[in-house]
């Protein structure tokens, strides 16, 4: 199984860069994904990565290191929109089924 | 529509009735999945579907919990006897390719299940 750990809550300032960290430990990793989730709405995909590196599109970017068993997701240009929970998911073994960490809430201020 | 739809998007039932949740995934979807989501936590994994298949149901917490689709589409997800610890929001997501890796997820808004 894996054990998936991420920040509860984070803050920043609109327009700033913030950058939200997710450990994983499991017996035969696939890739990982990231999600957004805003209050009461339907978790929308952002990324996924299953090479060590990292992958931008737009505003979002999203890292991995295999070997460290570790990603993050980038957000820059913060926007008051962005607030909202970020979900990492991990996919091990033969299942393609992920599986989800708390989630980290973002707050974003003015 | 053209995303994930549920019904209904809230419900409160008094302890020990029975509730039904319904899904509507994205026309042609192969990939259904239902997850359970406690407030402040990430989605729990219950069940999958491929087609009207259930390939996984490790995840449902008891039996009193069923779900079932039948004709490969509308899945409905039951649970019997409601006990005050099942009150969360129950997420169905779909995706269109079986075992494919890094295949997203669409989800549905989810129903809201409250028990008295």
């Amino acid at each position: 199984g894996q054990n998936i750990d991420q920040p509860t809550e984070m803050t920043a300032t609109e327009g700033a860069i913030v950058q939200i960290n997710c450990t994983y430990q499991t017996s035969g990793f696939n890739g990982l994904f990231w999600y957004q989730q805003h209050a009461g709405e339907a978790p929308t995909f952002l990324s996924y990565n299953v090479l060590d590196g990292l992958e931008e599109k737009g505003r979002f970017s999203s890292f991995l290191s295999r070997s460290k068993g570790y990603s993050y997701l980038l957000l820059k240009e913060l926007q008051m929109k962005d607030s909202a929970s970020y979900l990492c998911a991990v996919t091990e073994g033969g299942s393609y089924i992920p599986t989800f960490g708390r989630g980290t809430s973002l707050i974003v201020h003015p | 529509g053209a995303g994930v739809s549920q019904s209904p998007r809230y419900k409160v039932a008094k302890r020990g009735q029975d509730v039904a949740l319904r899904c509507d995934p994205i026309s042609g979807h192969v990939s259904l999945f239902w997850y359970q989501q406690a407030l402040g936590q990430g989605p729990e994994f219950l069940t999958y579907f491929q087609n009207e298949a259930q390939l996984d149901k490790s995840g449902l917490p008891s039996d009193r919990f069923f779900a079932e689709r039948p004709e490969g589409s509308v899945s409905t997800l039951k649970i019997q006897r409601t006990q005050q610890e099942d009150s969360a929001v129950y997420l169905c997501a779909s995706s269109s390719l079986v075992g494919r890796e890094g295949q997203p997820q669409h989800f549905g808004d989810g129903t809201r299940l409250s028990i008295l």
